[in-house]
């Protein structure tokens, strides 16, 4: 069974704290592994895709990195308006998706 | 506008009631689908659809129904809603085989 699981739950951090976030995923036949960010009350609003091990993607002060057993979200500096839940999901096809239930970031001015 | 759009954005209803949410997507994309949001679980798949007049459940498919005519809309219906399918429901497009999805805004739906 495909199984995504997101560390930590929660992350507290002072404006300009780097940290990371981690996403496990057992998964046979990874297609890719998508980053989300969901705002309170929103839908999720995609930030990356990995396809392969050691491939990295960056966006402002978002940068994605992905290992055969897990993906890591890196924020740098972050500031309050980085404040969301992020969510990584785990694709092995279009319909066969499984999402893990999300890191809730709060970022502290 | 274009996007995907879900109606209504709230709604309550009594068990055993029937309920259709609404999504709608400009892209023309082939792929749609919905997913249910709840506290401790990540998004799971209720039915997708590769295609007008295509649908196939996914991980949690009961007492749910859909239907795709046409390529832009989405329509699930509870058919006799109960308490265990208050959550959040997403719908969410593709534009292709192995490509982000684009999520609705979602439904809150509250069965009392």
């Amino acid at each position: 069974e495909d199984q995504v699981t997101q560390s930590p739950e929660a992350l507290r951090l002072q404006e300009g704290e780097s940290s990371s976030l981690n996403c496990s995923y057992t998964v046979s036949g990874l297609r890719g592994l998508f980053w989300y960010r969901q705002d309170p009350g929103k839908g999720p609003e995609f930030l990356f895709t990995l396809y392969s091990a050691g491939e990295e993607k960056e966006k402002e002060r978002l940068k994605a990195t992905l290992t055969k057993k897990e993906s890591f979200l890196h924020i740098t500096a972050p500031k309050p308006e980085d404040s969301a839940t992020y969510l990584c999901a785990a694709q092995r096809g279009y319909q066969k998706v499984t999402f893990g239930t999300g890191t809730k970031l709060q970022v502290i001015p | 506008d274009a996007g995907i759009t879900q109606s209504p954005r709230y709604k309550i209803t009594e068990t055993g009631r029937q309920v259709t949410l609404m999504c709608h997507q400009t892209w023309s994309h082939s792929y749609m689908f919905w997913y249910r949001q709840d506290l401790g679980h990540g998004l799971r798949l209720i039915y997708y659809s590769a295609a007008a007049d295509i649908t196939d459940k996914g991980e949690v498919p009961d007492g749910y129904v859909v239907s795709r005519s046409k390529t832009e809309n989405f329509p699930l219906t509870l058919e006799s809603a109960t308490r265990s399918q208050t959550s959040v429901y997403f719908c969410a497009s593709l534009g292709g085989l192995n490509t982000e999805a684009f999520f609705g805004q979602g439904t809150r739906l509250t069965v009392v």
